[in-house]
């Protein structure tokens, strides 16, 4: 069953602990990205890569690191530097970082930093 | 940067009404897509447009792109409880550095009363 699958689903964290949320694709595609939802707002890139060992920031990369060393993993760190962690995070893939891809999205992860 | 504006942020129908949502960006784009989100999912693909005054359809949904590419819409004719959920656009700014990156707009929230 091919698919997106992040981890938790919901997460609770004390306020200025790191924490790392998964993201693991099936569908061997060579793009992956990070959006941050929060409520009455559209989907906010934060990074994005296209492919293994590389990526780039988004438009709200800032208290956020990443890293690709595998074709199947995109893992996002929201660090203690980040002034409002609190949101749903949903990870997405596509065959490739051409624009004109459809974009396959994860359950989501919803944090609570307290 | 660019920006894509989505009207209106909230809409209630009865059973059976049509809807309509639009999206506006501020730079001509090279794409458009459309995603649906149903309450507590995450966001499902529906379409990409990508040709100036293209017009696509799936049943009842209707699809249109601007003739310059800078707008789109969404119309549901003879709305059902199942079309409930939030309807997002998505483009790629044309000729931009931003390979691959989409901009979502804040999506429109649509509930169905029986």
């Amino acid at each position: 069953d091919g698919g997106i699958t992040q981890s938790p689903k919901y997460l609770f964290r004390k306020e200025g602990q790191n924490v790392t949320l998964s993201c693991e694709q099936n569908l061997n595609h060579d793009a992956m990205y990070w959006y941050r939802q929060d409520p009455g707002q559209g989907l906010r890139l934060i990074y994005y890569s296209q492919i293994v060992n590389d990526f780039q920031k988004g438009d709200i990369a800032e208290g956020y690191s990443v890293s690709r060393e595998k074709k199947e993993s995109f893992p996002l760190t929201v660090t203690s530097a980040q002034k409002n962690p609190t949101a749903f995070y949903l990870c997405a893939s596509s065959r490739s970082g051409n624009y004109n891809n459809e974009q396959f999205f994860g359950p989501g992860t919803r944090l609570t930093v307290l | 940067g660019q920006q894509v504006m989505q009207i209106p942020q909230y809409q209630h129908v009865q059973e059976g009404e049509d809807f309509t949502t639009y999206c506006n960006s501020s730079t001509t784009l090279s794409n458009i897509q459309w995603y649906k989100q149903r309450p507590g999912g995450h966001p499902v693909f529906l379409i990409q447009l990508v040709k100036s005054g293209e017009v696509k359809k799936q049943k009842r949904l209707t699809f249109q792109f601007g003739e310059a590419k800078k707008n789109s819409s969404l119309h549901i004719t003879a709305t059902q409880t199942t079309d409930v959920g939030t309807y997002f656009c998505a483009g790629t700014n044309a000729g931009g550095t931003s390979y691959g990156k989409l901009t979502f707009g804040q999506g429109t929230i649509l509930t169905v009363h029986p």
